[in-house]
């Protein structure tokens, strides 16, 4: 079945925990992308990768990393998370070079404490 | 920079009334737009796109939307609301910034159909 995975879909944490989110997909998509998603707030784009070992910061990157060592996997990582980086996270993926059609991961909802 | 524009956070109808969802983008350039829905405990997905072909777009369960350029608008409709399509609903629209291009989200609108 095409789909986007991620892992883990809950997680609890505490401040300056490094953590890392992994979403991986199997449609041999080229970009990829990571939003938050905040009540009242919408999505808004963390980070985007539009192939291998190419990355970009979206409109809410700090305190964010991201890498693109192979084409399916695209895992976010939080060095030292912070309570204000509790939100609900989605990763998604596009076939093309544009962030159009995307197909979204089921969501990991993070708790910081 | 592109904005959207959901006019109403929480739309609420009956089972079989017009469901009409309001989405209004700042382009004078007609960019793409799309429709995305996402169910409860779900991630998102494409409901609809408006890509410069026809202005009336039908999307998946029954869902269709008008492109207005005139009006700057992306309106969201369809007949007869049934209970499984409670859902939140994300108007985007396609920007070119910075030499890339762009999805801009809007904050969406939460439809509750009542028995």
């Amino acid at each position: 079945e095409a789909q986007v995975t991620q892992n883990p879909r809950y997680l609890i944490t505490v401040t300056g925990k490094k953590l890392t989110v992994t979403c991986s997909q199997n449609m041999n998509h080229e970009y990829m992308s990571w939003y938050r998603q905040d009540p009242g707030l919408g999505l808004r784009q963390i980070y985007y990768s539009m192939n291998v070992e190419v990355t970009d910061k979206g409109d809410v990157p700090e305190g964010y990393k991201v890498s693109r060592k192979e084409k399916r996997n695209f895992p976010l990582i939080l060095e030292s998370p912070s309570p204000n980086q509790t939100s609900l996270y989605f990763c998604a993926s596009t076939p093309t070079g544009y962030p159009y059609e995307q197909y979204f991961g089921p969501g990991t909802r993070l708790t910081v404490t | 920079a592109q904005s959207v524009t959901q006019l109403g956070s929480h739309v609420s109808v009956s089972e079989g009334a017009l469901v009409l969802l309001r989405c209004n983008y700042s382009s004078s350039v007609p960019p793409y737009l799309f429709w995305y829905v996402q169910y409860p405990n779900q991630g998102l997905q494409l409901l609809l796109k408006y890509t410069s072909a026809a202005t009336l777009v039908k999307g998946i369960n029954g869902f269709e939307a008008e492109f207005k350029k005139s009006e700057t608008s992306f309106h969201l409709t369809k007949p007869s609301a049934h209970m499984s399509d409670a859902a939140e609903y994300f108007c985007a629209v396609s920007e070119t910034r910075g030499g890339s291009e762009k999805l801009v989200f809007g904050k969406g609108t939460k439809l509750t159909v009542n028995p």
